[in-house]
């Protein structure tokens, strides 16, 4: 298994408060992603990095930010959490190029908003 | 951009008999076909994937899928299925242009019984 932890692994936070989700992998790879999945919706990508301290939005990125200041750490920033932002988020990572495609993926953390 | 249709959101299906899984993609530029599998509770594992050659792809398990280019489908298939294939399975897609980014489908669960 490739080496990819995310912490926590649960989370029950309040609404309007910030929480921040931390993606660590060891395999020194360059590509990181932020997923969220829900149901009916499969695996909808936030944000993603090609590099340290270098990232983009996603298909689903409002209200979350990013950052990204070691190789093997991705955070995640929900700034103001919603309920709308309770879910499954994954994290992913990519090889050295990208361009084999195949993306890894860590154990998940599930987070509610109430 | 590229989209993913998965057209069955539940597939019942005995233990030892065939399953197909239906994928249908969208999209204007070359792409990267992939199946990934989610037990419960787990993350998602990389099934197979298509690059380029071959239009038949085999991956781990006992399942392989086909790329059908004119008609934009890449259907995941296992002739003898076990209890143990219990699970979501989503198809995703990457576009030649994407940087690695996958498109997911909405997934498919096959529920395996005696």
């Amino acid at each position: 298994d490739a080496g990819i932890t995310q912490s926590p692994r649960h989370k029950v936070t309040e609404t309007g408060t910030p929480v921040t989700l931390r993606c660590h992998q060891t395999e020194n790879h360059r590509y990181m992603y932020w997923y969220r999945q829900d149901p009916g919706h499969g695996l909808r990508l936030i944000h993603y990095s090609y590099g340290v301290k270098d990232t983009d939005k996603g298909e689903v990125s409002d209200g979350y930010s990013v950052s990204r200041s070691k190789t093997e750490d991705f955070l995640l920033t929900l700034e103001s959490a919603t309920s709308s932002q309770t879910s499954v988020y994954f994290c992913a990572i990519s090889d050295s190029t990208g361009f084999s495609y195949e993306q890894y993926f860590g154990p998940g953390t599930r987070l509610t908003v109430t | 951009a590229q989209s993913v249709t998965q057209l069955d959101s539940q597939v019942p299906v005995f233990e030892e008999a065939p399953v197909e899984l239906r994928c249908n993609y969208s999209s204007s530029v070359s792409v990267y076909l992939f199946w990934y599998v989610q037990y419960p509770n787990q993350g998602l594992q990389l099934l197979l994937k298509y690059l380029s050659g071959s239009t038949l792809v085999k991956g781990i398990n006992g399942f392989e899928a086909e790329f059908n280019k004119s008609q934009t489908s890449f259907h995941l298939r296992k002739p003898s299925v076990h209890i143990s294939d219990t699970a979501e399975y989503f198809c995703a897609v990457s576009g030649a242009d994407s940087w690695g980014k996958l498109q997911f489908g909405a997934g498919t669960q096959v529920v395996v019984t005696p």
